[in-house]
């Protein structure tokens, strides 16, 4: 069945960097456009970014210029490479299969920016 | 990016019907019939209920239907059960983004 299983969340200090990981089974990664969405917390879904299966990506303003999304089709992994975090990128992050919809989520992983 | 504009709550009692609107632009809504709703229950990540705008995922009850006219998108949960109390989200996208409503929580009286 399909599978997406975010990893990589921890605490990081305001301008600090850290990397997550989406794995991803049960369907044919490669032709699949991947997104990744955050939620903070008490609040609503946010779009971040998404990659196309040639690896083309596109940003939200928020984030753009400091997240950089990278994908791995050899082991079906994707990757939200994070730069310069701010107090504000506390959150939930989600990872999910698909582009203009996502049909599947991963339960997420914790991003918590704190000094 | 704007988000989509929807209420922020809506009730209703088991049996009743509810509808969550869902407003955005010519650009997104508009211009692509393209609008899909999501379920999301507290501590759980969201569910795909509704996508390009009319179509149920398998398994997705029929008591949930979307529907569009112009700039708004709309979701109707008919028949409403205890297990429908969560919080929905629209979302829609432009040719190089993809948006999403502030969300609208349902109770179940």
């Amino acid at each position: 069945q399909v599978q997406v299983v975010e990893s990589g969340g921890s605490s990081v200090r305001p301008g600090g960097s850290l990397r997550l990981s989406c794995t991803a089974s049960g369907f044919t990664f490669s032709d699949s456009y991947m997104t990744w969405i955050r939620q903070a917390p008490g609040e609503g879904l946010e779009w971040m970014s998404y990659i196309s299966d040639g690896g083309e990506a596109r940003y939200a303003d928020s984030v753009r210029g400091r997240f950089t999304v990278s994908r791995d089709n050899a082991r079906s992994i994707v990757y939200l490479h994070m730069t310069n975090l701010r107090n504000d990128d506390t959150a939930m992050y989600f990872c999910s299969r698909g582009r203009i919809y996502s049909d599947f989520w991963g339960q997420g992983t914790r991003v918590t920016v704190s000094s | 990016q704007s988000a989509l504009t929807q209420p922020p709550s809506v009730s209703g009692s088991p049996g009743q019907s509810v509808t969550i609107s869902c407003t955005g632009t010519s650009g997104d809504i508009g211009r692509h019939y393209n609008a899909a709703w999501y379920q999301q229950t507290p501590g759980t990540a969201p569910k795909l209920i509704i996508f390009e705008v009319r179509n149920r995922p398998s398994g997705v009850p029929h008591r949930f239907s979307g529907s569009r006219s112009g700039n708004t998108a709309s979701l109707t949960i008919s028949g409403l059960q205890p297990e429908d109390e969560a919080d929905y989200y629209c979302s829609s996208y432009t040719d190089t983004s993809v948006m999403f409503g502030g969300g609208t929580k349902l109770t179940v009286l």
